[in-house]
């Protein structure tokens, strides 16, 4: 089956600088890569997406990459803000039943 | 809409009790999931539902049963609760022609 895999497990970073987590995956026929945000007792949201088919998609101050060959994925994040400091989870998803396989989530903190 | 909802938000069970969570949701979603983190991981796929009247098994099915007889409700069933199986649970739903998964607020378990 799917393993994904994700680093680092803890990122800290000043106010201002950017974040960068990255997730590699097992199985080449995963063509979906979610990545969500989870606030400390909430539930998992998602903050951007890509298929297999993009190599790059980017929302204001986030963007995901994706490199099949090499089967990684990685979130980067611009401008950060005390409001990022969450736990950020990448996933994969290899078949049509939309069945998501979630890296083990990476705490990132912004110190202002 | 209310979305996808859970309950209980919290329980605690003795060792061997058995328990149902509830998760509905109202938004016409043919695909339903039920995911369980554990403290500091990411999500784990328990069961999932394709449509009413089709189950099948996720990542870590064992200890754990579902139904689904309508569209809105996937209700997980625990039987013989163990302390393994304290964890916090979340139910999903997402369209048959999109990705994006919905969760539900979580419910917290705790097996003494």
């Amino acid at each position: 089956g799917e393993n994904v895999e994700q680093h680092p497990s803890t990122l800290s970073v000043q106010e201002g600088d950017s974040a960068v987590i990255k997730c590699t995956y097992s199985d080449s026929a995963s063509n979906y890569f979610p990545w969500y945000k989870q606030e400390l007792g909430k539930r998992p949201q998602l903050i951007i997406d890509i298929r297999s088919n993009v190599g790059e998609k980017k929302d204001q101050r986030i963007a995901v990459t994706l490199n099949k060959t090499a089967k990684h994925f990685s979130l980067h994040i611009t401008e950060t803000q005390p409001e990022d400091s969450a736990v950020y989870f990448c996933a994969a998803s290899p078949d049509s039943w939309g069945k998501l396989q979630f890296g083990a989530g990476t705490q990132v903190v912004v110190t202002p | 809409n209310a979305g996808v909802t859970q309950t209980p938000k919290f329980r605690i069970l003795k060792i061997g009790q058995s328990m149902t969570l509830q998760c509905t949701q109202d938004m016409n979603h043919n695909y339903m999931y039920w995911y369980r983190q554990d403290p500091g991981m990411g999500l784990k796929l328990i069961y999932y539902s394709v449509g009413a009247g089709i189950t099948d098994k996720g990542e870590v099915p064992n200890g754990y049963n579902v139904s689904r007889s309508t569209t809105e409700d996937f209700p997980l069933r625990l039987e013989l609760a163990a302390p393994s199986q304290t964890s916090v649970y979340f139910c999903a739903s997402r369209t048959s022609t999109t990705h994006e998964q919905y969760f539900g607020p979580g419910t917290r378990l705790t097996v003494t």
